[in-house]
């Protein structure tokens, strides 16, 4: 079936940094949607996106829907310990959802 | 505010026992889905309903069932647990936009000795 492939899988990175993390799909996705999982939670959504090329900035994250709407990349900056979690992209295709298998962020204070 | 909710949190019970797991939306959506979470595979899908009365397989139903009778509540039932049933369950819920995004429930944190 399809599948949202994610990347990368974990990150290691200090205080301060920029992150940034992509989502792709062999398949064309109308919306995709970022969740942050934090440990013994349910995932949060963070962003929406709704068409292609949409750049969309919640806080310190931004994320873009790609021209060719099989791909879409999530961007944190200037990062803070409380950013540790999981990072899921999502897209919903044909009424079924399509979630990426995560990244998982760690900061270092 | 609207919230989903999900009960017990954690729940610990024996094999062959019938187990039922609740959830609760208060965004009157009329969208809901059970998942779960184990390592090595993300989240997957359970059972899913569009609707009161409405009720589809999701890719991993075998050995779960859910009834929709109103549109706040998806319980899920486990009919007699097993050890691979062991899990994380994440509930969500939907407006019935199609391409929505989905709002998920705390989690509930099952183990089958």
């Amino acid at each position: 079936g399809q599948q949202l492939n994610q990347s990368p899988q974990s990150m290691f990175i200090q205080e301060g940094e920029d992150v940034s993390m992509n989502c792709t799909s062999s398949s064309i996705f109308n919306t995709w949607l970022w969740y942050k999982q934090d440990p013994g939670e349910g995932p949060v959504l963070l962003i929406a996106l709704y068409k292609a090329g949409e750049l969309t900035s919640n806080g310190r994250l931004t994320a873009q829907f790609g021209i060719t709407r099989k791909d879409s990349f999530l961007n944190i900056s200037a990062s803070i310990p409380s950013d540790v979690g999981i990072y899921f992209c999502a897209g919903p295709n044909f009424n079924k959802f399509y979630f990426g298998s995560g990244t998982k962020l760690n900061v270092k204070p | 505010d609207a919230e989903i909710t999900q009960s017990p949190r954690h729940k610990i019970t024996e094999t062959g026992r019938q187990v039922t797991l609740a959830c609760h939306q208060t965004w009157n959506h009329n969208n809901m889905f059970w998942y779960r979470q184990d390592l090595g595979h993300g989240l997957r899908l359970i059972h899913y309903s569009y609707g009161v009365q409405d009720t589809n397989k999701g890719e991993v139903s075998d050995g779960y069932s859910v009834s929709r009778s109103n549109t706040e509540d998806l319980p899920l039932t486990l009919e007699s647990a097993a050890s691979s049933q062991t899990s994380v369950y994440f509930c969500a819920s939907s407006t019935g936009t199609r391409g929505s995004e989905q709002y998920f429930g705390p989690g509930t944190r099952l183990t089958v000795t």
